[in-house]
């Protein structure tokens, strides 16, 4: 089955500056990826999403970056703000898994002001 | 806020003892998940049912059951034969079975006795 793997479990940056998270997935066959947003104590909500079909999604400071030959995908954040802590999850499906999503790890994300 | 409520917040488990945590969506999805969260670990899929009286196996579910007699409602029971059942348990649907766009509820956090 699917697996995807996140990079790096804790990322803690400047306010202002940028992040970035890294997944890999090893079902060359995945077309859909997603990004979740968990705050401390709070569900998880989609923040970005991308397809197979695209390399690049852009949503105001966030944006999203596939590489299919390389299978990995990774979460820009620009300009962070305090409001951008909190942890981030990738995840990948496909159509032959019945479009299940499998999650990465988690990167806990902390903009230090 | 509406959508998905799952129930209760916080829950005890004693030895041999089995639990069951509270499901229920008001948004008209066929599909809803469990998933099960710990430290570092992501999300793993437990359980998943893409219609009424139906519902499939996921990654880790020894240990669990399921039922979805109604639309609205997913109940999830640990039984005692989850030896290791401390963890944050989230529920969530999409609105079709292969839509992969998933909301959530805010979380059980269920802990042994």
């Amino acid at each position: 089955g699917e697996n995807v793997e996140q990079h790096p479990s804790t990322l803690s940056v400047q306010e202002g500056d940028s992040a970035v998270i890294k997944c890999t997935y090893s079902d060359s066959a995945s077309n859909y990826f997603p990004w979740y947003k968990q705050e401390l104590g709070k569900r998880p909500q989609l923040i970005i999403d991308i397809r197979s079909n695209v390399g690049e999604k852009k949503d105001q400071r966030i944006a999203v970056t596939l590489n299919k030959t390389a299978k990995h995908f990774s979460l820009h954040i620009t300009e962070t703000q305090p409001e951008d802590s909190a942890v981030y999850f990738c995840a990948a499906s496909t159509e032959a898994a019945g479009n299940k999503l499998t999650f990465g790890g988690g990167t806990r994300v902390l903009v230090k002001p | 806020d509406g959508g998905i409520t799952q129930s209760p917040k916080y829950l005890f488990r004693k030895e041999g003892q089995n639990v069951t945590l509270s499901c229920e969506q008001n948004l008209n999805h066929d599909a809803m998940y469990w998933y099960r969260q710990d430290p570092g670990q992501g999300l793993r899929l437990i359980y998943y049912s893409q219609i009424v009286n139906d519902f499939q196996k996921g990654d880790i579910a020894e240990g669990y059951s399921v039922s979805r007699e109604k639309k609205e409602s997913f109940p999830l029971t640990v039984t005692s034969a989850q030896k290791n059942p401390t963890a944050f348990y989230l529920c969530a649907s999409s609105l079709y079975a292969t839509n992969e766009k998933l909301f959530f509820g805010s979380g059980t956090q269920l802990s042994v006795l």
